[in-house]
């Protein structure tokens, strides 16, 4: 079946540095979406990637969605102190309209 | 506007007891995702619905486990009997599901239920 992987698990970053954290699907994804999940909170929906190679800007993250549609990366500018969260891609495969498969989540914190 | 609305928001319960998870997802949207997350497995897809039908139901642990969406603004997910190793926070999201050319809409959670069996 499919899988969605994330890299890495964890990551600890002194406030003001960058962060990314890497997507990888087995199988080519219709498009792909992120989400935040604040501790203690609930996933919220960050943003959606559907065009081969697309690139979105928000403040200071930026998403990409691979030329394959297979991989996803979110990098974050200048971490700050509410950045700090678990990060999910979640996939759309291509045989299905409905059904996206989350990855496992990266863990950002940061340190002030 | 109201979002997707979970109840109870916590529960604990002891072995053996039936469990019953609720869930009224955002009105105008047509499919509904009941999820499990624990820090060993993280977030599991247990099972969705289209237009009020089970869809894909393949994640659900074992029989002990059933969900039902009688209405477009209700579902219920139930475990009978509990049992420790069900303690998670149980999330059910909704979404408007477009069926043609693949597309489909965020997917907006509830708060979640934190489920503890002793």
């Amino acid at each position: 079946g499919q899988q969605v992987m994330q890299i890495p698990q964890y990551q600890h970053v002194q406030e003001g540095e960058d962060f990314t954290t890497y997507c990888n699907s087995s199988t080519t994804l219709s498009n792909i979406q992120w989400y935040k999940q604040r501790p203690g909170g609930h996933p919220v929906f960050l943003i959606q990637l559907v065009k081969s190679g697309e690139v979105k800007k928000q403040k200071r993250l930026t998403f990409q969605f691979g030329e394959a549609k297979k991989n996803s990366s979110l990098h974050i500018t200048a971490t700050q102190t509410t950045d700090v969260g678990t990060y999910f891609c979640a996939g759309l495969q291509e045989t299905s309209y409905d059904k996206v498969i989350f990855g496992p989540g990266t863990s950002l914190s940061v340190i002030p | 506007d109201a979002g997707v609305i979970q109840s109870p928001r916590h529960e604990v319960t002891e072995m053996g007891q039936e469990v019953t998870l609720r869930c009224k997802p955002i009105s105008g949207h047509n499919s509904l995702f009941w999820y499990r997350q624990t820090m060993m497995r993280g977030l599991e897809l247990l099972i969705y619905f289209n237009n009020n039908v089970p869809i894909d139901d393949s994640g659900m642990p074992e029989d002990r486990f059933s969900a039902k969406m009688p209405n477009a603004s209700f579902s219920t997910l139930k475990i009978q009997p509990s049992e420790p190793r069900d303690s998670a926070v149980y999330f059910c999201a909704s979404s408007l599901v477009s069926l043609q050319g693949g597309s489909n809409q965020p997917q907006h959670f509830g708060d979640g239920t934190r489920l503890s069996i002793l």
